[in-house]
């Protein structure tokens, strides 16, 4: 199995940009979420979606966009890329809410 | 909520000493949690995890204890080894994973 597998691996993106991050999950996981990590700051999380068709925002939700079409698909979109959002970005998915979340191996994005 | 945070941002220990690495949370609701190793360039791995019914669980060379009257948690590697330096992140789980800062281990050989 791939588990969650994020592209791409890396991104520069300038100030105003607009881009999608994807994210792809062969488990059958009902649960994914998007987090942003910045030094000292932590995994936060920005939104998650509880299965197709359901998502919500997290902690940091502004400035993104989610959609859960399929249970596999879980993109990131960023609406008007600006420095404060780089970062470098996790995606992950569970079984459930509260089972065992696997990660991707994340996107480092930079805004210039 | 929850909050979580990691008792040391940084802790160095020599190789095949065990390591203790200590984390705090606010809710006592929170009913799951999870330790994740983190190393250069990756994503969080899973090391193991443990629901509020326990208070130990046992894995290789890890250990997991979770207090639930002072809301701690710990977890400890036994004989550390090189390949163990990484950011070690506990979560809490009610609902939604809330993580913690990580705490960086590095092994002195």
């Amino acid at each position: 199995n791939a588990g969650v597998t994020q592209t791409p691996k890396f991104q520069v993106l300038k100030t105003g940009q607009s881009m999608t991050l994807q994210c792809a999950q062969d488990m059958n996981h009902e649960y994914m979420s998007w987090y942003r990590q910045d030094p000292g700051m932590g995994l936060r999380l920005i939104h998650y979606s509880v299965g197709a068709g359901i998502t919500d925002q997290g902690e940091v939700p502004n400035g993104y966009n989610v959609s859960r079409s399929t249970t596999e698909d879980f993109p990131l979109r960023l609406l008007s890329a600006a420095p404060s959002q780089t970062s470098v970005y996790f995606c992950a998915s569970s079984y459930q809410t509260d089972t065992e979340a696997f990660f991707g191996q994340g996107t480092r994005l930079t805004v210039v | 909520g929850e909050s979580v945070g990691l008792h040391l941002p940084t802790l160095s220990v020599q190789e095949g000493d065990n390591s203790i690495i200590n984390c705090a949370y606010s809710n006592s609701a929170s009913d799951y949690f999870i330790w994740y190793k983190q190393e250069s360039g990756k994503g969080p791995q899973f090391i193991i995890d443990i629901r509020s019914n326990m208070d130990k669980r046992q894995g290789q060379r890890v250990t997991v204890l979770l207090n639930k009257t002072v809301k701690h948690l710990s977890l400890q590697i036994a004989a550390t080894q090189p390949g163990d330096s990484a950011v070690y992140f506990c979560a809490a789980v009610r609902g939604q994973f809330y993580f913690g800062t990580g705490t960086s281990l590095t092994v002195i050989p």
